[in-house]
Parts: structure tokens; C-alpha cells; sequence
């Protein structure tokens, strides 16, 4: 079964410090794997999208990394702001051989930072 | 990209009764996807919307329980039909810039529904 896994669940720091969010996957075949951000009462937004032969992308404060042989994948925030308390959505794509690409959505880790 | 409003933001509904969800789209989009968060799950796909024929829905979801509409390029409705609380949800409404092509997926922000 293709799997999406997220860690941590929940995850409290202070404002200005640095944090990385996991996410494992079984997903296969791989076609691409995009980080999103909830806020409270939103809709998830795209922070950045990675397809197989990428290890990296960054999307001003936010670096996502991709293993694609250990199918592990790590959303790195840089200085963090009170802006940043979200959720943080992890989804990978898969493409079946001849059909569409399906997505897999992770349960999210949930960041709070303080100020 | 695309720009996605919903209508209601949330809800309270009395079990039994069904609600109906507003998508709007603020461009022609071929493909509206309907999704449920539940509190602490990830999203699931409830169903696949095109224009001009019938929803194409997920394993687990039927049409008599979610009715879906799209009578056009840009909007599309959702109905939860004979409520109970274990419908208590936020439902997104989605649409992709190049449905099925792993392009970029944009949401709306979600209809916060509470079933008492």
C-alpha cells in the first residue's frame, strides 16, 4: 500500500530558530513529491514541488530535500516567524504505468512557533 | 494559478439534514476534485468532477451520499446528504493546472462542517 508518513505530529519552537519536518514515503512508482503549507481555516498552499531527479528546492525561508533512494524527504525552515504556525503537508505523486498521476497525501505535522 | 472560493465557510447542521458546498473556480478548469480533512488525517479524495457528465467517485464514497454537480467550467457543488457526526469535516474543493500530470494543485479554503 502506498504510504505517505509524516514526523514529527506536532512540533512547538521559538521564534527565530530553525526547524525540519520529515517525511518518509513507499510511494512507487515516484512521479513528484510537493510540500504544502495549511493555515488555520485555509486551504493547503504549494511551497515547492520535486520530481525524481531533483534533491533540492527552496522557496525563500523553506528548503525541501529528496532522497529519492531512501524515498525520504525533509522541509528545512530557516529563522522562523510567527507566520510560520501551520500545518505542513507532505504529498506524493504517484504515476502508474499508462495512467494519471495519483496523489498521497501525508497527515501533516502541525508547527506552533512562540514568539 | 488558479484563484478558488467556497461557500460556506462553515457550518453547524443538525443530523439527518444534508448541506449543500458552492466551488468557484476563477477560471475554465476541465477537472474539480472534492476532498475530506478529517481532524488529524490527511486529505482524501471524495470524487473527480468534469463538465458535462457524471462524477467519477472514490472507494468509499457513493453518489447518493455525496451528490456532486458541475454545471459548468467553473463551478461545481457538493452536497452531503443525511448528515450524521461522523461526516463532521472540512471539505476542500481542487483544482490542478494539468489534471493528471502531477502539475501544481491549488485549494479552496475549505468548508469547516459540524454535524450535531
Amino acid at each position: 500500500k502506498n504510504q505517505v508518513e509524516q514526523s514529527p505530529q506536532s512540533l512547538i519552537i521559538l521564534e527565530g530558530k530553525n526547524c525540519t519536518l520529515q517525511c518518509n514515503y513507499t510511494v512507487s512508482p515516484f512521479s513528484n513529491l510537493r510540500w504544502y503549507k495549511q493555515d488555520t481555516g485555509r486551504g493547503p498552499v504549494s511551497l515547492t514541488i520535486m520530481t525524481f531527479s531533483e534533491n533540492t528546492k527552496s522557496n525563500g525561508r523553506y528548503t525541501a530535500t529528496l532522497d529519492a533512494d531512501t524515498k525520504q524527504s525533509s522541509l528545512h525552515i530557516t529563522a522562523s516567524q510567527l507566520s510560520d504556525s501551520a500545518s505542513y503537508i507532505c504529498v506524493v505523486s504517484l504515476q502508474p504505468s499508462g495512467g494519471s498521476y495519483i496523489p498521497t497525501f501525508g497527515r501533516g505535522t502541525s508547527l506552533i512557533v512562540h514568539p | 494559478s488558479a484563484v478558488i472560493s467556497q461557500k460556506p465557510s462553515r457550518d453547524i447542521c443538525q443530523r439527518g439534514t444534508s448541506l449543500t458546498i458552492q466551488c468557484q473556480v476563477d477560471s475554465q478548469v476541465t477537472m474539480m476534485f472534492w476532498y475530506r480533512q478529517q481532524p488529524g488525517q490527511s486529505l482524501t479524495l471524495i470524487a473527480t468532477a468534469n463538465q458535462g457528465s457524471e462524477a467519477t467517485y472514490e472507494s468509499g464514497f457513493v453518489i447518493d451520499k455525496f451528490p456532486i454537480s458541475r454545471p459548468n467550467l467553473t463551478f461545481s457543488t457538493l452536497t452531503v446528504s443525511n448528515m450524521s457526526p461522523e461526516d463532521s469535516s472540512i471539505y476542500l474543493c481542487s483544482v490542478e493546472d494539468d489534471p493528471g500530470q502531477g502539475g501544481e494543485q491549488y485549494f479552496g479554503p475549505g468548508t469547516r462542517l459540524t454535524v450535531t
